[in-house]
């Protein structure tokens, strides 16, 4: 099976912190996502990366960066923690296997308090 | 772009009934995917069915199928015979054919089974 971990699933920090949400996955995966869950807002995309070093910004990349230096790791970084980025983070993983039915895979999701 | 629509916030069934969660979608493209994953409480999002649109025949999944309407950029999730364990936030997402990786969720309906 496949398995998506992420670092924390309840992290509490303080405004100006900067915060690193760590997602790893055991496939062998090329792509990764970070996605950020709001009550009412379903799924919102932040970034991707279908490779090593590479990333696309989503539809909501402010205030967040990304890094991801090997294959089965994918970092979410909020440079300056602001009490508007409070919300449940979400990584997925999907295999580069050229067909487009091809499930994403999420992990259990990091639910962020910045206060 | 595209956008998807779950009109229902919230519906209810009682055990061993049928239950019809809708989806609409909006796009200008004639080839794409459609998913419904399932986001159980506090466990792990999971995929629930998939559908190419290019396929007339509606996928099933043992207790779940779906009511794809092309025309009228409708995709329906039918849970039949609930159980207390189909209980979860349920959401609709939307793929384009060749190359995107982007994924676009709707905002969810919550499922709650009552014995």
């Amino acid at each position: 099976d496949v398995k998506v971990t992420q670092s924390s699933r309840y992290l509490v920090k303080r405004t100006g912190e900067k915060v690193f949400l760590e997602c790893v996955q055991d496939m062998d995966h090329e792509n990764m996502f970070w996605y950020r869950q709001d009550p009412g807002l379903g799924l919102r995309l932040i970034y991707f990366s279908y490779d090593v070093k590479m990333k696309e910004k989503g539809d909501i990349p402010e205030g967040y960066s990304v890094s991801r230096e090997k294959k089965e790791r994918f970092s979410l970084i909020l440079e300056s923690a602001s009490t508007n980025q409070t919300s449940m983070y979400l990584c997925a993983s999907r295999p580069w296997s050229g067909t487009d039915l091809d499930e994403q895979y999420f992990g259990p999701g990091t639910r962020l308090t910045v206060t | 772009a595209q956008t998807v629509t779950q009109s229902q916030p919230e519906m209810s069934v009682q055990e061993a009934e049928t239950v019809t969660l809708s989806c609409t979608y909006d796009t200008s493209e004639s080839d794409y995917y459609l998913f419904w994953y399932k986001q159980p409480p506090s466990r792990q999002m999971i995929l629930v069915i998939r559908q190419e649109a290019y396929k007339q025949q509606n996928a099933t999944e043992n207790r779940f199928s779906v009511n794809f309407q092309k025309a009228a950029k409708s995709f329906s999730l039918k849970i039949s015979d609930s159980q207390l364990g189909d209980a979860a936030m349920y959401f609709c997402a939307y793929r384009s054919r060749g190359g995107s990786e982007k994924l676009v969720f709707g905002k969810g309906t919550k499922l709650t089974v009552n014995p």
